[in-house]
């Protein structure tokens, strides 16, 4: 058990609706982490979040968005889904936003699949 | 930018023979290297990492790698794997002071079947 809560663990739905994914990080760590992996693209960076602000972005759509609360947990939100969404999202959790200290410890993911 | 090469998509070996996973970065400045584990149906789970010092590291499981600088590599061995070693692998690499943040890049993965 690395710590951090993903929910749901699987969730289908139809094109073009939309989904709310929620991760709960590791008590103490700041930085909030989601990646994408699917069959042909792999894991893929898709948005950091550090301490509520947004920290770096990467391959993230913009039908795509994210949040971090006060209290730290981090939602990701997917709109106008296409069958091309349907993959695992994962969440991952880390002390700081960067520095000596690397690691990410990644939840359960979230598997959704777009029918 | 930073990315991760691993040249093995695909492994398959009988039990008890010896396993290397290539894994090349490209990035100039100091990185920090790691091997994740993703067991079927599972999350990544980190199996060793290399931050700084001695760049032959062990991790969990029998598991060690050799960061050799001079050649941008970060390679996985295991002297004899198990049944229970299917999963894919992945390598991935950050970079802790060239920016503002702990991103990990990953390398594609490589799926390790082990027939017993």
């Amino acid at each position: 058990d690395s710590g951090v809560t993903q929910t749901p663990k699987h969730l289908i739905t139809a094109t073009g609706q939309r989904v709310t994914l929620r991760c709960s990080p590791r008590s103490g760590d700041l930085s909030v982490y989601w990646y994408q992996q699917s069959l042909d693209q792999g894991l893929q960076f898709l948005i950091q979040y550090y301490n509520g602000e947004e920290r770096a972005k990467g391959n993230i759509l913009e039908r795509f968005s994210a949040q971090q609360f006060p209290d730290l947990h981090s939602e990701l939100n997917l709109s106008s889904l296409e069958l091309g969404d349907s993959a695992l999202y994962f969440c991952a959790s880390s002390v700081a936003h960067s520095g000596a200290s690397g690691e990410l410890f990644f939840g359960e993911g979230s598997r959704l699949t777009v029918l | 930018a930073q990315s991760v090469s691993q040249h093995n998509h695909h492994v398959i070996l009988s039990e008890a023979a010896s396993l290397e996973l290539g894994c090349n970065y490209s990035y100039g400045g100091t990185v920090n290297l790691f091997w994740y584990v993703q067991y079927p149906g599972q999350h990544l789970q980190l199996l060793l990492k290399y931050f700084s010092g001695d760049p032959l590291v062990k991790g969990i499981k029998g598991f060690e790698a050799e960061f050799i600088k001079s050649k941008f590599s970060f390679n996985l061995r295991k002297p004899s794997v198990q049944w229970s070693d299917t999963a894919e692998y992945f390598c991935a690499v950050n970079a802790p002071y060239g920016g503002a943040t702990n991103k990990l890049i990953f390398g594609t993965g490589t799926l390790l079947a082990v027939q017993p």
